[in-house]
C-alpha cells in the first residue's frame, strides 16, 4: 500500500508569490490534516479536512487556505509569502476524523523557502 | 486554547542510560499518541493511549497516561542510538472532535 504523497518535496519562492502544495492520502483514508514544522514552533497544527469539508482550522493567518477534492487528496495554499512561511509543510492521513481518529501517517512532507 | 507541553525540551544520554519525556496537556484529553521523528524524517506513529492510568509497553519503552488524562510518559529503558530523534506526544481535547494538539517535542541525543 502506497504511504501518503507529498508534492512538491522541495521549493523556493519569493516573497509575496503565492504557493500550491498537495497531498495524496493512503488509499482508504478519507481524513487529511496539514501541519507547519519550524525548528522553533514545533508542530502548528493548520487545518483538517474530512468528506471535503473543513472540520478544524488552526490559529493561522487567511492568507492560508486548503480543501479537500472527492478522491480524498488535498491542497493547502499560501499567498503573498512571507520569509516566515518559510518552513517544512507535512501532510497526515487517517482513516476517520474526530474522537474516532487513530494514528496519522504522514507524508515525507514539503520543504519551502522563501526568500 | 488547549496547550501541550514537554519536557524536557532536549536531553542527551550515553548509551545504556534511561530516559524520560514528560507530557502535560492544559485540558483533558480523550486520548494521547506519541510518534517518534528522526532527524531529516517525518513523525512516526508509537502508540495511542485512550484509558485513565494505562500503561503500555513495546520492548524497551513504556507508556503512560495520567489518572487525570491531563498528561502522559514516554519511558525508554537502556537507550540506543537507533532511539535518537524528537519524540512528540499528541492529544485531542474531551468531548468535541477537536483537533490533534501536538507537544512541543523532546530531542533525544544519544552518544555511545
Amino acid at each position: 500500500k502506497a504511504g501518503v504523497t507529498q508534492t512538491p518535496r522541495y521549493l523556493i519562492k519569493t516573497r509575496g508569490q503565492q504557493v500550491t502544495l498537495s497531498c495524496s492520502p493512503i488509499s482508504g483514508h478519507r481524513s487529511v490534516s496539514w501541519y507547519q514544522q519550524t525548528p522553533g514552533q514545533g508542530l502548528q497544527f493548520l487545518f483538517e479536512y474530512f468528506s471535503e469539508t473543513q472540520r478544524n482550522k488552526g490559529n493561522f493567518p487567511g492568507r492560508f487556505s486548503g480543501r479537500q477534492f472527492s478522491n480524498s487528496r488535498s491542497e493547502m495554499n499560501v499567498s503573498t509569502l512571507e520569509l516566515g512561511d518559510s518552513a517544512l509543510y507535512l501532510c497526515a492521513s487517517s482513516l476517520e476524523w474526530g474522537s474516532n481518529t487513530g494514528e496519522l501517517f504522514f507524508g515525507e512532507g514539503s520543504r519551502l523557502t522563501v526568500l | 486554547g488547549q496547550q501541550v507541553m514537554q519536557i524536557p525540551q532536549y536531553q542527551h544520554v550515553q548509551e545504556g542510560e534511561d530516559f524520560t519525556t514528560y507530557c502535560n496537556s492544559s485540558t483533558t484529553l480523550s486520548n494521547i499518541q506519541w510518534y517518534k521523528q528522526r532527524p531529516g524524517g517525518h513523525p512516526v506513529f508509537l502508540i495511542q493511549l485512550v484509558k485513565s492510568g494505562e500503561v503500555k509497553k513495546q520492548k524497551r519503552l513504556t507508556f503512560q497516561f495520567g489518572e487525570a488524562k491531563k498528561n502522559s510518559s514516554l519511558h525508554i529503558t537502556a537507550t540506543q542510538t537507533t532511539d535518537v530523534g524528537t519524540y512528540f506526544c499528541a492529544g485531542r481535547r474531551t468531548g468535541t472532535a477537536s483537533k490533534l494538539t501536538f507537544g512541543t517535542g523532546t530531542r533525544l541525543q544519544v552518544t555511545l
